[in-house]
Order: C-alpha cells, then sequence, then structure tokens
C-alpha cells in the first residue's frame, strides 16, 4: 500500500530534550516536505527538498533540521525544543511539488 | 498577510445543497492545490490545477489564471463532506504556501 508514515503520533517532551520525528514514503517520490498546523495560521512549510542530499528551508525553519540521505526517509530534527514549537505536524511527499501531494498522518507534538 | 485567501472561514450547509469555496492568491505562478483536512487530522489532496477545470465524483475545481483565482464546489453535499478544505499555491517551482483552510459542516 502507497504511504507515508511517520513516528511517533503524539509525543509530549520537554524544553531543550533533542528529538526526531521520521518520516518515510514507500512510493518512490523524489519531493518530501515537512509542515507545521497551529491554529488559525494553517499549515505551514518548515523544510523541504526535491531530492537526496538536497534539502532547502521553507517558511518557519528557525528551530528545525532535516537531512535526506536516503530517497525514502526524511527525518525531521529538533535538537532543542521549545514551547513555541508544539504543533501538529505533517509530512508529504510527491513526485514533484506540482503533482499530488500524499500526506503522512500527522504527529502531534507538545513541548512543555 | 498571508498570499493566499480563502473564503468562506466556516461554511454551513443542509444536505443536498451546492457548496461553493473561493481561494485568491497574490503572487506565483499559476498552480494550486485542493486539499481535504479530515475531521481526524488526515489530510488528502483532492486537485491540482493549472489551467481551466477539473472534477471527480461530486467536487469540480476551476482556475481562472487571469484573476489569480480558483474556486471548490461541491454538488448535491452530504454530511460525510464535512472537513476543512484548503488551498495551496505555487510561488515558485519548489514551494507550496496554504490558505488557513475552509471548515464546512454539512447538516443531514
Amino acid at each position: 500500500e502507497a504511504q507515508v508514515t511517520q513516528n511517533p503520533r503524539y509525543l509530549i517532551t520537554v524544553t531543550g530534550k533533542k528529538l526526531t520525528v521520521t518520516c518515510s514514503q514507500n512510493m518512490n517520490h523524489e519531493y518530501m516536505s515537512w509542515y507545521r498546523q497551529d491554529p488559525g495560521l494553517g499549515l505551514r512549510q518548515i523544510y523541504y527538498s526535491m531530492n537526496v542530499e538536497a534539502t532547502d528551508k521553507g517558511d518557519v525553519p528557525e528551530g528545525y533540521k532535516v537531512s535526506r540521505k536516503e530517497k525514502r526517509n526524511f527525518p525531521l530534527i529538533l535538537e532543542s525544543p521549545s514551547p513555541n514549537q508544539t504543533s501538529l505536524y505533517f509530512c508529504a511527499s510527491s513526485r514533484a511539488v506540482y503533482n499530488e501531494q500524499f500526506f503522512g498522518p500527522g504527529t502531534r507534538l507538545t513541548v512543555l | 498577510k498571508n498570499e493566499v485567501e480563502q473564503s468562506p472561514q466556516n461554511l454551513t450547509a443542509q444536505e443536498g445543497e451546492f457548496i461553493t469555496i473561493n481561494c485568491s492568491y497574490s503572487v506565483g505562478i499559476s498552480a494550486l492545490h485542493w486539499l481535504q483536512q479530515h475531521p481526524g487530522g488526515g489530510i488528502v489532496s483532492l486537485f491540482m490545477l493549472s489551467s481551466g477545470k477539473k472534477k471527480h465524483g461530486r467536487l469540480i475545481a476551476t482556475i481562472n489564471i487571469q484573476e489569480k483565482h480558483s474556486s471548490l464546489h461541491i454538488t448535491a453535499s452530504h454530511p460525510r463532506d464535512s472537513a476543512v478544505y484548503i488551498c495551496a499555491h505555487l510561488p515558485s517551482p519548489d514551494k507550496l504556501i496554504f490558505g488557513t483552510g475552509t471548515r464546512l459542516q454539512v447538516f443531514p
């Protein structure tokens, strides 16, 4: 089954404790992206990747890192999480940004 | 100011009504996505438009490149159509900018 998986689905952590949210797709997609969704602000792009070893900043990259060492995986790293990073995070993939976007199920992160 | 404006923000309808959701964008190239976010949070892609009109079942999406405007129509609405509908446009060939969504509730 074609899908995008994210783990964990729910996470409560404390300020400053490094964490990684994994994202994996099985569709051989070139384009992958991370978004955060906050009430009243909608979805905002954090980072995106056009292909392996090619990542770039979206609109809200501060406090986040990503890597794309393999085509299927695109982890999101929070080196020192802060409460303002409490949000709902989505990973998505597609053949290209013009094509149908496939979204993961979301990760609800709370930083205390 | 968001580069993508959706209207209305909230919409209620009776089952069977014709629904229209609007999306306007200020800059960027001429392509736009429509997405649906279910009450449980999952997001699915409905359409990607670069011109004209697309139809899938009871959903129709149109785009007017000159006016930088797109509409999503739902014919014969049903309670299962209740969701948040989000448009996203491409300000460049590698990024997406999203509207804040339209929350639709369809009552039996």
